[in-house]
């Protein structure tokens, strides 16, 4: 079975502090990945997807990340985080052959500091 | 009305009522999931609708009991719950691809927040 898991549980950063949330999925085949966002009080939305291609994946708000094959991840970064990043971010994977199977990781939540 | 809507966005119900969720989708997609969003736990994938045929029940006990009339509406009913039930329930869709082997990204509704007293 699929499973997925975020290395912290919660990240505390100064503005204009680098960011590195770290995700890896244990499934040997094709996945396609995600991050999404739950700001507070709001919808869960897409950050940024991937499927196939680029393994640097861009997305909205500065974020970006990176899929390594080799090691099963997909951290997400952004060089510069700002108050309003303040979040909870959500890794999730869609392994193809696992139908609408889709697994979110536990979640991370960011507080970044003014 | 745009995206996912979920109502209601409150609910507060006894172990012994009878109660509904309800999901609307306006984007045309064609697969519906139901997930439950506990405080401290990974989002649990519940349901999913694809084409308006159920697919995956994630051993979900029976008192939570899914209904899809329709692409564009998904309902949850839900009797004699218990408080471990309390959580953010939370609707999604998206488009399946033709072959059905891949999904796009989800669309997620803003949830209705339950309290099983």
């Amino acid at each position: 079975a699929q499973s997925v898991s975020q290395h912290n549980h919660h990240v505390i950063l100064s503005e204009a502090a680098s960011l590195e949330l770290g995700c890896n999925y244990s499934y040997g085949g094709t996945v396609n990945l995600f991050w999404y966002v739950q700001y507070p009080g709001q919808h869960l939305q897409l950050l940024l997807k991937y499927f196939s291609g680029d393994p640097l994946v861009k997305g909205i708000k500065g974020f970006e990340a990176e899929f390594i094959k080799s090691k099963f991840s997909f951290n997400l970064r952004k060089p510069s985080v700002q108050w309003s990043d303040t979040a909870e971010y959500f890794c999730a994977v869609n392994a193809e052959n696992y139908g609408q199977n889709f697994v979110f990781g536990p979640g991370t939540r960011l507080s970044v500091l003014p | 009305e745009t995206g996912v809507t979920q109502t209601p966005r409150h609910l507060v119900m006894g172990m012994t009522n009878k109660k509904s969720l309800k999901c609307e989708q306006h984007l045309g997609h064609n697969a519906m999931y139901w997930y439950k969003q506990s405080a401290k736990k990974p989002l649990e994938l519940m349901f999913v609708y694809s084409l308006e045929e159920r697919v995956e029940n994630n051993s979900v006990p029976s008192r939570f009991s899914p209904e899809c009339p329709n692409s564009s509406h998904l309902f949850l009913h839900l009797h004699t719950l218990q408080p471990e039930d309390s959580a953010l329930y939370l609707c999604a869709s998206s488009q399946e691809s033709v072959s059905g082997s891949s999904y796009n990204e989800q669309f997620f509704g803003p949830g209705t927040r339950l309290t099983v007293l």
